[in-house]
């Protein structure tokens, strides 16, 4: 069974604030996606990769793919960055984690 | 500029109707999928479509259909056996050279 585990599922965090956000997958994959869901609903794609790390702007992503975990990082982060963070891996589909809902406090 | 609208954005529904939810891309994406959003779990693929004509059963299909009679559009009809329509749809595409996925701003149904 394809499962993608995120964690925490909750984080609050003051502006300025080092965070991460960890996903772990079970079944091996042809790339993970990192997408962003603000309070309307609305999801954007952040980030897709498939090893190594990725970079853009204060979002970094890195994934292992020997141990089958990605994190995404944001530095000095600001209220605006507050929304529910989703991970997903693909292959014939995707499969996506539950989220994490991230509060940056000002 | 290019993207993914979904609509109506909130739409009420009594409990019986059928009810169509809209997706349009000009993104010239063949993939397209219909996920639905519930509280404290990931999104489910409910349908996709590869290409205009075909599209295949996600994991959760039951009470719900769709055409792609035009590789723009890829309407979503929950139909009145589907037994707990309240929720959050989200549309997507896909593009064929990188792979990543596209949403629209989701519709909300609810069933009253």
């Amino acid at each position: 069974k394809n499962e993608v585990e995120q964690s925490p599922q909750n984080l609050t965090a003051q502006e300025g604030e080092f965070i991460t956000i960890n996903c772990s997958y079970s079944v091996g994959i042809s790339a993970l996606h990192w997408l962003q869901q603000h309070p309307g609903g609305g999801i954007v794609s952040l980030f897709m990769l498939s090893s190594g790390k990725k970079k853009h702007g204060r979002l970094i992503a890195t994934i292992n793919i020997q141990e089958k975990h990605s994190s995404l990082h944001i530095t000095a982060s600001h209220p605006r960055d507050s929304a529910v963070y989703i991970c997903a891996n693909s292959g014939n589909q995707f499969y996506f984690g539950t989220g994490t809902s991230l509060t940056v406090i000002p | 500029d290019g993207g993914i609208t979904q609509s109506p954005k909130y739409l009420f529904r009594k409990e019986g109707q059928n009810v169509t939810l809209s997706c349009e891309q000009n993104l010239n994406h063949d993939a397209m999928y219909w996920y639905r959003q519930d509280p404290g779990q990931g999104l489910r693929l409910i349908y996709y479509s590869q290409i205009v004509n075909d599209f295949q059963k996600g994991d959760i299909a039951e009470g719900y259909s769709v055409s792609r009679e035009k590789k723009e559009s890829f309407p979503l009809t929950v139909t009145s056996a589907q037994k707990n329509p309240t929720a959050f749809y989200l549309c997507a595409s896909k593009t064929r050279n990188t792979g990543e996925l596209f949403f629209g701003e989701g519709s909300r149904l609810t069933v009253l």
